[in-house]
């Protein structure tokens, strides 16, 4: 079985401060590790992957992420937040077959 | 451009009557999903399927029903059976093969409430 608890509901920052969204996983199998995004009233966008290669990654917007096998982990983070950065984040985790298993989503504020 | 097309955006439901949620594809994938988001819980898995006329049960399929009759093609019909169908449903797409790897895409979601 695998799932995944994003810490957080809620997350607020001010603009130009740093962003740090957590995931934890769990998997029986070396997992594929995925963070997406969602705007209101909109699906998913994918932000970034992690499918074994290296364990930092780099995605789209500015964002990255690092997956820590030892802390089972794959927290999303971006040195400077923006306004346009406000949105639901979603961790995801696949074992090996096609299905996702997704995190409660965790909310980003930004603040000027 | 390629994507995942939802219609309709909203659709209202009477007491006791099915409704089917649709979900297009041109991006040639051979996998396609329906999930269904509610307010902090995230996306759940209704259905998916790998290849035409085939699909497998997700974790919440109880009141949903789905077919596969053409690869661009992967309707959502939320029957009568459903009793509390409000909620925002997303279909997806995706190259994967059984592997996981791959990512998915998502279509712009069709919200459904209840008259």
């Amino acid at each position: 079985a695998q799932s995944v608890t994003q810490l957080g509901s809620h997350v607020s920052v001010s603009e130009g401060a740093l962003v740090l969204l957590r995931c934890n996983y769990s998997s029986s199998v070396p997992p594929y590790l995925f963070w997406y995004v969602q705007y209101p009233n909109q699906g998913l966008q994918l932000l970034l992957k992690y499918t074994s290669a290296a364990t930092l990654v780099k995605g789209i917007n500015g964002f990255e992420a690092e997956f820590k096998k030892s802390e089972t982990s794959f927290h999303l983070t971006k040195p400077s937040a923006h306004m346009s950065d406000a949105a639901e984040y979603f961790c995801a985790v696949s074992s090996g077959y096609s299905t996702l298993t997704f995190g409660k989503g965790t909310m980003l504020l930004v603040s000027p | 451009d390629g994507g995942i097309t939802q219609s309709p955006k909203y659709l209202f439901r009477k007491e006791g009557q099915n409704v089917t949620l649709s979900c297009e594809q041109n991006l040639n994938h051979d996998a396609m999903y329906w999930y269904r988001q509610d307010p902090g819980q995230g996306l759940r898995l209704i259905y998916y399927s790998q290849i035409v006329n085939d699909f497998q049960k997700g974790d919440i399929a109880e009141g949903y029903s789905v077919s596969r009759e053409k690869k661009e093609s992967f309707p959502l019909t939320v029957t009568s059976a459903q009793k509390n169908p409000t909620a925002f449903y997303l279909c997806a797409s995706s190259t994967d093969r059984g592997g996981g790897n791959q990512p998915q895409h998502f279509g712009d979601g069709t919200r459904l409430s209840i008259l």
